[in-house]
């Protein structure tokens, strides 16, 4: 069962450009987290997603970012125009529904590495 | 509201040696409890959890009591490794299933041989 997968794992921009950073969770989980971490500090919650709707955004900055969990395919954090504060680790979690075992649990990808230039 | 704070870092032990990694918590409700690891250049793992009271938690030698008197959750291992060495986070979330992960800052434990 292959883990929760994310591309690219590194990407680099330059300031006004847009960044894509993709998740594809665990198999059989149907809930998207997006987390941000910056240099020396923690993981910050940003998104929380399943198929089709947005249940908890209140981690996302009000402006440039965005994020979807269509019916098909991997979910998706969008920057817009990006600014060298957005520099960071983005790391996607998922888990399965709250019917299941171990719904409590969040497993992590590999993160994105974002350098904006 | 909800916020985990873990003891300040670095920690450098040697080989063997005995640690203790301290975290406690502010939390509305009945949180559940979680030890990520994460390896250099990698994502978090999960290490251990606990969902209630008095739960110990275990893997790979590592050990977490949920403490609901004291708000702690504290890391401990009795003989450290130099594969140890990686950055420790102690999580919580609040409302059980599918919700958001409230990290402290982390610490970075060095295991030197």
């Amino acid at each position: 069962n292959a883990g929760v997968m994310q591309n690219p794992r590194h990407l680099v921009r330059r300031r006004g450009q847009e960044a894509r950073l993709r998740c594809s969770p665990m198999k059989g989980h149907s809930h998207v987290y997006w987390y941000r971490q910056l240099p020396e500090e923690g993981l910050k919650f940003m998104v929380y997603l399943q198929k089709e709707n947005i249940i908890d955004e209140s981690g996302m900055p009000k402006e440039r970012f965005s994020a979807e969990f269509p019916k098909e395919g991997p979910s998706i954090l969008r920057i817009q125009q990006v600014v060298r504060g957005d520099s960071a680790a983005y790391f996607c979690a998922s888990s399965p529904s709250g019917a299941r075992p171990g719904a409590d649990t969040q497993y992590f990808g590999p993160g994105t590495r974002l350098t904006v230039l | 509201g909800d916020s985990v704070t873990q003891m300040e870092g670095p920690v450098t032990l040697s080989e063997e040696a005995f640690l203790t990694i301290n975290c406690t918590y502010t939390a509305t409700g009945y949180p559940s409890l979680f030890w990520y690891v994460q390896y250099p250049g990698e994502g978090l793992q999960l290490l251990l959890k606990a969902t209630k009271a008095d739960d110990k938690g275990s893997n790979k030698g590592f050990e977490a009591t949920y403490r609901k008197e004291t708000t702690s959750f504290h890391l401990e291992k009795g003989s450290v490794q130099v594969s140890d060495s990686a950055v420790y986070f102690c999580a919580l979330t609040t409302t059980g299933a599918n919700s958001k992960l409230t990290f402290g800052k982390g610490i970075t434990l060095s295991v030197r041989p």
